[in-house]
């Protein structure tokens, strides 16, 4: 079964400083990853996603994560915190590669962002 | 330019009755799935298709059905509500089986179940 997991459910950074959100996942076959943006009362947005091309993939907003295989890892980060980024996130797996099209989301991470 | 639809945005219940919530998308996406947003629990799989009579179950399916008969819309049905189905529910569409990967969500479905 799949499965990620996203330590910290809120995390506060000062505007300027390094955002670094945190996901490891589980999955018996290779996955696809995703980050998702949710901001209040809206649908979800795609961030990033990880499909087995280059290991570190750049987003939308300054926003990057790296795949770690051997950490089973897939942390998001962004060098300089904006006020703009208060949302919050979701890291997402599937594996259609493997024959499953479940696509299951973490529990969200809440950032917050102090000027 | 609308993407996936979903009405209706707002909905009160009493315990025992039924409704159906609806999704419709226009962008010819074999995937459709319904998830429901639930405070510290984040998103949840009820129910998902990989095309036209094609559906299988999520992590949460107990009191909800759905079908698709149309590549276009997969409505969710709760036949008996309860006050625990009381969440945000969202619809998501996407490229998922053959192609990038990636979710389209609609903008939720806010259900009271009294």
């Amino acid at each position: 079964a799949q499965s990620v997991t996203q330590l910290g459910s809120h995390v506060s950074v000062s505007e300027g400083a390094l955002v670094l959100l945190r996901c490891n996942y589980s999955s018996s076959v290779p996955p696809y990853l995703f980050w998702y943006v949710q901001y209040p009362n809206q649908g979800l947005q795609l961030l990033l996603k990880y499909t087995s091309a280059a290991t570190l993939v750049k987003g939308i907003n300054g926003f990057e994560a790296e795949f770690k295989k051997s950490e089973t890892s897939f942390h998001l980060t962004k060098p300089s915190a904006h006020m703009s980024d208060a949302a919050e996130y979701f890291c997402a797996v599937n594996s259609p590669r493997g024959g499953t099209y479940k696509y299951i989301f973490g529990t969200g991470t809440r950032l917050k962002v102090l000027a | 330019n609308a993407g996936v639809t979903q009405t209706p945005k707002f909905q009160v219940l009493k315990t025992g009755q039924s409704m159906t919530l609806q999704c419709a998308q226009d962008m010819n996406h074999e995937y459709m799935s319904w998830y429901r947003q639930d405070p510290g629990m984040g998103l949840r799989l009820i129910h998902y298709s990989v095309g036209a009579g094609i559906t299988d179950q999520g992590e949460v399916p107990n009191g909800y059905n759905v079908s698709r008969s149309t590549t276009e819309d997969f409505p969710l049905r709760l036949l008996s509500a309860a006050p625990s189905q009381t969440s945000v529910y969202f619809c998501a569409s996407g490229p998922v089986v053959r192609g990038t990967g990636e979710l389209f969500f609609g903008e939720g479905s806010r259900l009271t179940v009294l």
